[in-house]
C-alpha cells in the first residue's frame, strides 16, 4: 500500500536557518503529493501542492519538488522565522481509477520549533 | 470561496456519556467528507470518510459512527464514550479530481473524563 516516511523531529532552529524536512513515499499509482501545516491547536492547513514529476510547490517561501526518481518531497526554506514554529506533514494522494475518492496517507508529521 | 465548519471546538465528556460532533461545508456541491483523529502525539488516523448523502465508509473498528444526513453534512456520533476516545477529531473535505488537496475544519479537542 501507499506510505509516507517523514523525518520526525523535533527539529530546532534559529531564527533565519535553512529548513530542510525530507519526505518519501511509495505509491502503487500516480500520486499528488502535499505538505500540510498545523499551527499549536489548530487544524491543518495546505501549505503547497505537486501534481506531477519536477513540479514545484511553493508558498510563503516554502518550496518542495515532485521528484520521482527519488521518490522525494523534500520541504525547503531559506529563511525560518519564530512564526514558522509548527507541526509540518507530508501526504499523498493516490491517483487511482475507478471511484471518486482520493483518500490521503500522511506521514507522522515533523515537529519544528524556530528560536528567536 | 469554500468553508468548513466544526464545533464544538472543545468539549469535555464522561466515560459512557454519548457523543455528536458536526461538521459542515459551505461553497461546493457534492464534496467528499472526512472524518480524522489525532491523538497525543501527531499523527493522524482516518476514521471515516463519505462520497454521497448516506454513504459511509469506516476505516478502523471503533466505538464512532459517522453519518451524512445533507449533502454538506457530517456527524461523528458514539452512544458511549470510552477513555481512550480522547483526541483532537479533524473534518475534512475533499474534490472529487485526484489532484485536488484536502481541507480541514480547525477541529474538536475532546477530553473524556
Amino acid at each position: 500500500g501507499d506510505s509516507v516516511t517523514q523525518m520526525e523531529g523535533p527539529v530546532t532552529l534559529s531564527e533565519e536557518a535553512f529548513l530542510t524536512i525530507n519526505c518519501t513515499y511509495t505509491a502503487t499509482g500516480y500520486p499528488s503529493l502535499f505538505w500540510y501545516v498545523q499551527y499549536p491547536g489548530e487544524g491543518l492547513q495546505l501549505l503547497l501542492k505537486a501534481t506531477k514529476a519536477d513540479d514545484k510547490g511553493s508558498n510563503k517561501g516554502f518550496e518542495a519538488t515532485y521528484r520521482k526518481e527519488t521518490t522525494s518531497f523534500h520541504l525547503e526554506k531559506g529563511s525560518v522565522q519564530v512564526s514558522d514554529s509548527a507541526v509540518y506533514f507530508c501526504a499523498l494522494s493516490d491517483r487511482r481509477s475507478g471511484g471518486s475518492n482520493y483518500k490521503l496517507t500522511f506521514g507522522k508529521g515533523t515537529l519544528l520549533t524556530v528560536n528567536p | 470561496s469554500q468553508t468548513i465548519h466544526q464545533w464544538p471546538a472543545t468539549l469535555v465528556q464522561p466515560v459512557g456519556s454519548p457523543l455528536s460532533l458536526e461538521c459542515t461545508v459551505e461553497g461546493t456541491s457534492n464534496p467528499n467528507l472526512y472524518w480524522y483523529r489525532q491523538a497525543a502525539g501527531r499523527g493522524l488516523q482516518l476514521l471515516f470518510y463519505s462520497v454521497g448523502i448516506g454513504q459511509i465508509s469506516s476505516e478502523v473498528p471503533q466505538n464512532l459512527s459517522a453519518s451524512r444526513p445533507q449533502d454538506r453534512q457530517f456527524i461523528l456520533s458514539s452512544k458511549k464514550l470510552l477513555l481512550s476516545d480522547s483526541g483532537f477529531y479533524l473534518c475534512a473535505w475533499g474534490g472529487r479530481v485526484s489532484n485536488q488537496p484536502q481541507h480541514f475544519g480547525d477541529g474538536t479537542r475532546l477530553s473524556i473524563l
